[in-house]
């Protein structure tokens, strides 16, 4: 694993069933996000995790839920999927701090039927 | 209300120099960023700006204007592989990080 990996590239999914998007990170960076993208709109935060064992809410927190149990892992989840849900969605970290620049997963393409 | 606003789309042709404007209004700022994304792919870090001025790297440079709200990244000999969407990216006072929308350049032969 070289950076940010990201699993699975894309998935197809039935509204009103669960899904946990994985994001793992071999950088030992202390914070991570998880964006969401969609077209004519800006990156838009999810959730997002300091470090080891903390969590936050970004700007659209509902219907996803997050866990950082350890430094590396960093998944999303989905409780009830909705069709407005359909996104690619971005795992990112960062050394953490103030100035740090932001290193991308390769994204996961999400569409929920 | 914050707000990042760049271009939607902008055309330029290979050799040729771009300008890809960002103005913004945020709560606070501390430092801007500008992303670069081709299509399918995630975005990769290009520059960073906390203090007013120019910072060159290469065929690119940014430029801050903290009391105008703005910064421009300019792209220099432009190659057909600079085809790709800028996305401008300010930390405001919160450190919350916000994002534009991004701007398409396409690059003609």
């Amino acid at each position: 694993i070289a950076g940010i990996t990201q699993a699975p590239t894309s998935q197809i999914l039935a509204a009103g069933r669960r899904m946990t998007l994985r994001c793992t990170q071999d950088m030992r960076h202390n914070a991570m996000y998880w964006y969401r993208q969609d077209l004519g709109l800006g990156l838009r935060l999810i959730h997002y995790s300091n470090t080891a064992g903390t969590t936050g809410k970004g700007e659209v927190p509902d219907g996803y839920s997050v866990s950082r149990a350890n430094t590396d892992d960093f998944p999303l989840t989905l409780a009830s999927a909705v069709p407005s849900q359909t996104s690619v969605y971005f795992c990112a970290s960062s050394a953490g701090g103030g100035d740090e620049k932001l290193f991308f997963g390769s994204g996961t393409q999400l569409s929920v039927l | 209300g914050q707000n990042i606003d760049q271009p939607t789309e902008m055309t330029a042709t290979e050799g040729a120099i771009v300008q890809i404007n960002c103005t913004y209004q945020t709560s606070g700022f501390n430092g801007l960023f500008w992303y670069q994304q081709h299509a399918g792919e995630a975005p990769t870090f290009l520059s960073y700006n906390v203090l007013d001025g120019l910072e060159e790297k290469g065929r690119f440079s940014s430029f801050l204007s903290r009391s105008k709200g703005y910064s421009y990244l300019l792209l220099k000999e432009l190659q057909m592989k600079d085809s790709a969407s800028y996305l401008c990216a300010v930390r405001d006072g919160d450190y919350q990080l916000i994002w534009g929308a991004g701007t398409k350049l396409i690059i003609k032969p």
